[in-house]
């Protein structure tokens, strides 16, 4: 069972223009989520969060807005540049798990491909 | 560069074998887990470690095992190896274990079971 799902494998965007990555989450008691960029060969690198008591985050070029009601959330990167070109993961932290863990749920990722 | 730091890097096991990964977390980081990618997959939490101790563990079998040292370093061990197991294992370290705490991670170690 996924319970958090990035719908669309890839995307392609053209260089200065806006990359909107999507997320969907099945399960209420998420209320952290987090975006990572992963390069291959690489770790997954923090970009930004966003807590559930918040609708909005803001880190410069990278927006992520948070839709409680309808469980979604969403990555904009704006303007979008070539070095942004790297999958990108949607993660979401539950409240409670055993004694108070902070475990991430993944979702599969979006390719982004930023063209010059 | 996050500061978490994990070897090897990349290593071949045949079935069967045994394998130790590990990783040293970021400087002030108590907090260490270690999450399984597979190919086209998100990353899968596999436990996590707190103050030497197991603190909250995934959806994997007994033969994945791990420990936390006193200087919050860790070690991933996985028993009797399977084809499947071939995956990148990523550490990551964070301040604390309350959701809220951004988790960092490692670079990886790729483990082919061959």
């Amino acid at each position: 069972d996924q319970q958090v799902k990035q719908n669309s494998p890839s995307l392609s965007v053209q260089e200065g223009r806006i990359s909107i990555l999507n997320c969907d989450y099945t399960n209420s008691m998420f209320d952290y989520f987090l975006w990572y960029k992963k390069y291959p060969a690489e770790g997954p690198t923090f970009l930004i969060s966003i807590s559930s008591i918040k609708d909005k985050n803001e880190d410069g070029r990278f927006t992520v807005f948070l839709n409680k009601s309808a469980k979604h959330l969403s990555l904009h990167i704006v303007p979008s540049q070539p070095g942004d070109s790297a999958v990108y993961f949607c993660a979401a932290s539950p409240t409670l798990f055993g004694g108070a863990t902070n475990k991430l749920i993944f979702g599969t990722g979006t390719l982004l491909a930023v063209q010059p | 560069e996050t500061g978490v730091t994990q070897s090897p890097t990349h290593l071949i096991k045949t079935r069967g074998q045994q394998v130790t990964l590990r990783c040293s977390s970021q400087s002030g980081h108590n907090t260490v887990s270690w999450y399984q990618q597979a190919l086209g997959q998100g990353p899968q939490f596999i436990f996590q470690y707190y103050r030497e101790e197991e603190n909250g563990r995934g959806n994997f079998p007994p033969r994945f095992s791990g420990l936390q040292f006193p200087n919050y370093s860790s070690e991933l061990n996985v028993n009797a190896l399977e084809l499947d197991d071939s995956a990148l294992y990523l550490c990551a370290s964070s301040p604390g274990t309350g959701s809220g705490n951004t988790i960092y991670f490692g670079e990886g170690s790729w483990l082919t079971v061959v």
